[in-house]
């Protein structure tokens, strides 16, 4: 079975602090997403890495950044975090371009305060 | 820009009744319609990937449909349990996997 694994299920940050966000898979997908999940809003895409290396922006990274050194591991960074980044954010991966299915790590719960 | 939306946005049933769970989407152009469950507090479970070039796929109590033509997919779910108590989500699938959601439906499932 593919696993998504996230560093952290739970995390506390304050206002301004760097807060990075670490997500492994171990079935050598080559795409990785990050994704936000809000009441009322849904899941909303932030960025995505198809290669190691690559990125591309979603719908809403502002205040967002990302890193990709190695192909099993896609890294989610809030330069200066803010409340309202408080969030259910969602790491998943798939395997090529068309037609993949996409799986999903267990989240983690962030709180800015 | 593609929107998802799924009908209803909540639905209690007592247990052993069959249910549809309603997925409909804006742009027929998809590459595939994926259906999720997320239990409280959770991440999400692949329940069902519908390429755009098949009908349904089934995976034992559930089934699911899709309709391109309509921009319609439907989750049906046999003999309804409380275990089945969850949010179903469905997306659709762009290029590289990039997924477009619905904002779910909470299902209770009541002995």
């Amino acid at each position: 079975d593919v696993k998504v694994t996230q560093s952290s299920r739970y995390l506390v940050k304050r206002t301004g602090e760097k807060v990075f966000l670490e997500c492994v898979q171990d079935m050598d997908h080559e795409n990785m997403f990050w994704y936000r999940q809000d009441p009322g809003l849904g899941l909303r895409l932030i960025y995505f890495s198809y290669d190691v290396k690559m990125k591309e922006k979603g719908d809403i990274p502002e205040g967002y950044s990302v890193s990709r050194e190695k192909k099993e591991r896609f890294s989610l960074i809030l330069e200066s975090a803010s409340t309202n980044q408080t969030s259910m954010y969602l790491c998943a991966s798939s395997l090529g371009l068309r037609n993949t299915e996409a799986f999903f790590g267990q989240g983690t719960r962030l709180t800015v305060v | 820009k593609q929107e998802v939306t799924q009908i209803p946005a909540a639905l209690s049933v007592p247990e052993g009744e069959n249910l549809v769970l309603n997925c409909s989407f804006t742009d027929s152009a998809i590459y595939n319609l994926q259906w999720f469950r997320q239990d409280p507090g959770k991440g999400l479970t692949s329940l069902l990937l519908i390429q755009s070039s098949q009908r349904e796929q089934t995976s034992g109590r559930l089934n699911a449909s899709l309709d391109k033509s309509s921009g319609r997919s439907t989750l049906y779910i046999a003999a309804s349990q409380p275990g089945d108590s969850a949010t179903y989500l469905c997306a659709d699938g762009t290029s590289y996997g990039k997924l477009t959601f619905g904002q779910g439906t909470i299902l209770t499932v009541h002995p």
